[in-house]
């Protein structure tokens, strides 16, 4: 299996922050890596495909990039909205996800 | 848009079989881009991808479920369903299904999982 590890697993930040977390391949996957964003109780919701693609309705504020083993996802202006659980998946072999990064207050 | 609602029993036995059901809406499961995937996430925890079925009744299962597992599909009904046999307290998740939409971006395929439907809690217990 591709071990997918995200850092920080959780942070404090503030509204108008700029965030960033990290997932780390265990091997090479190119730009088959995605980001999801959980709220309590909620089912994930895409934010970022391929690496770098921004889901239609997403807003702007999202960005990422990375390929091989190295990817980020930043948030430039947190919102309140955005307080939530960041999971980064790869699908270049049996999908697996990150364990999670949760952005609190 | 399309949107998704799994469906089956909360409480399951331990050594019992667990099956759900997944209606889609707003779109065909018989979609060409499409396939059907189940995912869980145990309180907690991390998300784990369990398989994905294709209309055709094409199927592809992580091998951790040592084939425990069956993914079908009825395209009369715009379903496919999730079996997991032999079932024990470490399979006491909230299980999602969801769409795993492939496309081609950088000049090859690349696939991601939306929508997800709400989710259900199957709890293993006796």
């Amino acid at each position: 299996d591709i071990q997918m590890t995200q850092s920080p697993s959780s942070l404090s930040a503030s509204v108008g922050d700029r965030v960033t977390i990290t997932c780390r391949a265990s091997q090479n996957i190119n730009r088959f890596l995605n980001w999801y964003q959980q709220k309590p109780g909620k089912a994930p919701k895409l934010l970022i495909f391929a690496a770098s693609k921004l889901q239609t309705g997403v807003p702007s504020r999202f960005s990422a990039s990375g390929s091989g083993t190295d990817f980020t996802l930043t948030i430039n202006g947190l919102q309140p909205e955005d307080f939530a659980t960041y999971h980064c998946q790869q699908t270049h072999r049996i999908p697996t996800f990150g364990g999670g990064t949760k952005v609190e207050i | 848009q399309v949107q998704l609602q799994e469906s089956g029993p909360g409480l399951v036995k331990p050594s019992q079989t667990l099956s759900l059901t997944c209606t889609v809406s707003g779109g065909s499961i018989s979609s060409s881009s499409d396939y059907w995937s189940w995912i869980r996430q145990p309180a907690g925890k991390g998300l784990e991808w369990i398989g994905q079925v294709y209309s055709s009744g094409n199927s592809n299962y992580n091998p951790s479920f040592n084939s425990r597992v069956t993914i079908s599909v009825d395209t009369s009904s715009n379903q496919f369903s999730l079996r997991l046999t032999s079932v024990t307290a470490a399979d006491t998740a909230v299980y999602y299904c969801a769409r795993d939409r492939y496309d081609f971006v950088w000049g090859g395929p690349s696939n991601w999982i939306d929508p997800w439907g709400p989710g259900i809690l199957v709890t293993v217990s006796s």
